[in-house]
C-alpha cells in the first residue's frame, strides 16, 4: 500500500505571496491532518479534513486554509507570506479520526521564505 | 501552555540495553497516546500507541506503559540498536466535536528526544 504522498518536497517563495501544498493520503484513509514543524515550536496542529468538511483547527492566522477534495485529497494554502513562515509542514492521514486511529505521515514539504 | 513535555532533550544508551523515553501530559481530556520516531527532512513514523483504558501495549522491541494518575507515559524500547537512533516524540488526543463529526485528528506533540545508541 502506497504511503502518503506530498508534493512539492520543496518550494521556495519570497515574502507576500502565496503557497499551495498538496497532500494525497493513504488509500481508503479519510481523515486529512496538517501539521507545521518550525525548531522552536515543534509539531502543531494546523487542521483536520474528513469529507470535504474542516471537522478541527490550530491557532494558526486565516493566511493558513485548507480543503479536501472528494478523493480525500487535501490542499493547504498559505497566503501573503512572512519570513516565520518557513517551516516543515506535514500532512497525515488516518482512517476516519473518529476512534483511536494512528496517524501516518508524509515525507513533507519544506518551505523557506526568502 | 505546553500540554505534552518531554523533559529530556537527549538520551544517550549502549546498544543492547534498554531506552526509556519519557513523557508527561497535562490535560486529562487526553485518552489516546502515540510514539513517532522521526529523522531529519521526513515525515514522522508511528511506532506504537495507546489508549487510556490500557496500561501497557507491546510491540516487539517497544513497549508503552500509561500512567494516568501521574499523568505519564514511557516507551520502552529493548534491546536498543545503532538504527535506533532518531529523534522520537510522544503525542497525545483527544475527542473533538465539532459540525463536521467527533474527531481524533488533532494531535499535541511533545518537544522530542534525541536518542543515540552507541555500537
Amino acid at each position: 500500500k502506497a504511503g502518503v504522498t506530498q508534493t512539492p518536497r520543496y518550494l521556495i517563495k519570497t515574502r507576500g505571496q502565496q503557497v499551495t501544498l498538496s497532500c494525497s493520503p493513504i488509500s481508503g484513509h479519510r481523515s486529512v491532518s496538517w501539521y507545521q514543524q518550525t525548531p522552536g515550536q515543534g509539531l502543531q496542529f494546523l487542521f483536520e479534513y474528513f469529507s470535504e468538511t474542516q471537522r478541527n483547527k490550530g491557532n494558526f492566522p486565516g493566511r493558513f486554509s485548507g480543503r479536501q477534495f472528494s478523493n480525500s485529497r487535501s490542499e493547504m494554502n498559505v497566503s501573503t507570506l512572512e519570513l516565520g513562515d518557513s517551516a516543515l509542514y506535514l500532512c497525515a492521514s488516518s482512517f476516519s479520526g473518529v476512534s483511536y486511529n494512528e496517524q501516518f505521515f508524509g515525507p513533507g514539504t519544506r518551505l523557506t521564505v526568502l | 501552555d505546553q500540554q505534552v513535555k518531554q523533559n529530556s532533550p537527549s538520551l544517550s544508551v549502549q546498544e543492547g540495553r534498554i531506552s526509556i523515553l519519557n513523557c508527561d501530559y497535562t490535560n486529562s481530556m487526553f485518552d489516546y497516546f502515540l510514539w513517532y520516531k522521526k529523522y531529519p527532512a521526513e515525515g514522522p513514523t508511528f511506532l506504537i500507541s495507546i489508549s487510556s483504558i490500557k496500561d501497557k501495549n507491546e510491540d516487539g522491541r517497544f513497549t508503552v506503559f500509561l500512567n494516568k494518575s501521574a499523568k505519564h507515559l514511557s516507551l520502552h524500547i529493548v534491546p536498543s540498536q545503532p538504527g535506533d537512533s532518531a529523534v522520537y516524540f510522544c503525542a497525545a488526543s483527544a475527542s473533538y466535536g465539532s459540525a463536521g463529526g467527533t474527531s481524533y485528528g488533532k494531535l499535541t506533540f511533545g518537544q522530542g528526544t534525541i536518542l543515540t545508541v552507541h555500537p
